[in-house]
């Protein structure tokens, strides 16, 4: 069984598309989260979500809004795709907000802007 | 803030040698530590983690890091490389903000290993 799923896994679009991906845990979580992975590996967050409740919102362009409509869904929509938005993004839950939690990440979606 | 740095992009041995991946790290207060494996167009695998007790962490698949305050680091080592052992790997630490609980990760670079035959 897939902890984090996310979909799709991959994903090309043309600039000034909007776009959304989506994400599940099955794992009782807590806490979810958005990363971004840019072409060099470098991870950021971007967004966090604490049962339903945004936590952590990073310095991100408002064309990015996450959605939240239980704790085991977190969605990322985008509106107005630029061509700096391709990269990885990665989503993630936690049993909780605490420090000490691991992170259990899914595989990414790949969104490429042409 | 937090911040990560892992010493070499690239790091190369053969298989059986020993693996080091370096990790230091800056916080105002004892962190928490975290080393994550990537393998290729996969999500990030939690390695082993430090909080707090015994300095010396065993994690999955052979792999150990020490922390070490003085020398604020966090470095990672397995005995004898595998070919399987080929991936990226990430340091990270947690927020230093101890009142937020916020769960914010600060992950490092990556360190790219290859193992060769």
């Amino acid at each position: 069984d897939t902890a984090v799923s996310q979909t799709p896994k991959y994903l090309v679009t043309q600039m000034g598309n909007d776009k959304s991906i989506k994400c599940e845990q099955n794992l009782g979580h807590d806490t979810m989260y958005w990363y971004k992975q840019d072409s060099k590996k470098f991870l950021k967050i971007m967004f966090s979500y604490n049962n339903k409740e945004l936590i952590i919102n990073e310095t991100v362009p408002n064309r990015f809004s996450p959605k939240s409509p239980d704790k085991a869904h977190l969605n990322l929509h985008i509106n107005s795709l630029e061509l700096g938005d391709s990269a990885v993004y990665f989503c993630a839950s936690s049993q909780d907000r605490g420090e000490n939690q691991p992170q259990h990440f899914g595989d990414g979606t790949r969104l490429s802007i042409l | 803030a937090q911040s990560v740095t892992q010493l070499g992009s690239h790091v190369s041995v053969s298989e059986g040698a020993l693996v080091l991946l370096r990790c230091n790290y800056s916080s105002s207060v004892p962190p928490y530590l975290f080393w994550y494996v990537q393998y290729p167009n996969q999500g990030l695998q939690l390695l082993l983690k430090y909080t707090t007790g015994a300095t010396l962490v065993k994690g999955i698949n052979g792999f150990e890091a020490e922390f070490k305050k003085s020398e604020t680091s966090f470095h990672l080592t397995k005995p004898s490389a595998h070919m399987s052992d080929a991936a990226e790997y990430f340091c990270a630490v947690s927020d230093d903000d101890r009142g937020s609980t916020l769960g914010r990760l600060y992950f490092g670079r990556g360190t790219q290993l290859t193992v060769w035959p």
